[in-house]
């Protein structure tokens, strides 16, 4: 079974430069999910969909951060304009019905300078 | 108050100990309890899930859930220099939409000496 598969591995960018980051998650997956996990931190649920619904979006910085599902399978994360504070690894993560056996992928390292 | 809380570490055993990592939650409603392991540079992954008081043992692994006491626990028997990384105690807390969210803690670095 192929893994969630994220991309880019890494990224570095200017403040207030934007990004977007690319995830594709286990087929048959039902739920995706976006974290955040700044360094020496435990990983921040950003966004949730079932299929391509948002479930959970509440700790997703709306005013600069922006998600979406195409045809309940890839989903993107964007950023713009980037914060300093935004630097972190970004994880994708997909599950399938039992929302418990979540499979995380590699991560996206993000660094803004 | 964190919604989960783990010290930090480091935490130093000797190879051949065990090691005991703990996590303590604030929602009483909070049904599902898991310890993700997370190597330095990598993702986090799986390693143990409890839903019940008591104790729950997968080889040299054993969880143990306290709910009256909103405790969870790892113990890892018979460390070994490979069991060095960062474990993660995640929670599932009910959203204000009905659906299960998994919060993580900030995660207990182990460190087992050879």
């Amino acid at each position: 079974e192929a893994g969630v598969a994220q991309s880019p591995r890494y990224k570095i960018i200017e403040k207030r430069q934007s990004v977007a980051f690319w995830c594709n998650p286990i087929s048959g997956h039902a739920t995706l999910y976006w974290y955040q996990q700044i360094l020496g931190q435990g990983p921040k649920l950003l966004i949730q969909f079932q299929n391509n619904g948002v479930v959970d979006d509440s700790q997703l910085p709306k005013d600069r951060f922006s998600a979406e599902r195409l045809k309940g399978v890839d989903s993107t994360l964007k950023i713009q304009p980037a914060k300093l504070e935004d630097s972190a690894v970004y994880l994708c993560a997909s599950s399938p019905d039992d929302p418990w056996l979540r499979t995380f992928g590699s991560g996206t390292r993000l660094t803004v300078v | 108050q964190k919604e989960v809380e783990q010290n930090s570490g480091p935490l130093s055993v000797p190879e051949g100990a065990i090691a005991s990592l703990n996590c303590t939650y604030s929602d009483r409603g909070s049904q599902s309890f898991f310890w993700y392991r997370q190597y330095s540079g990598k993702s986090p992954e799986l390693i143990m899930s409890i839903y019940s008081n008591g104790d729950k043992e997968d080889g040299r692994f054993t969880a143990q859930l306290n709910k009256a006491s909103q405790y969870v626990s790892l113990l890892i028997r018979d460390s070994q220099p490979s069991d060095s990384a960062t474990y993660l105690c995640a929670v599932n807390i009910l959203n204000s939409g009905g659906y299960q969210k998994v919060t993580f803690g900030t995660g207990t670095k182990l460190q087992v000496i050879p």
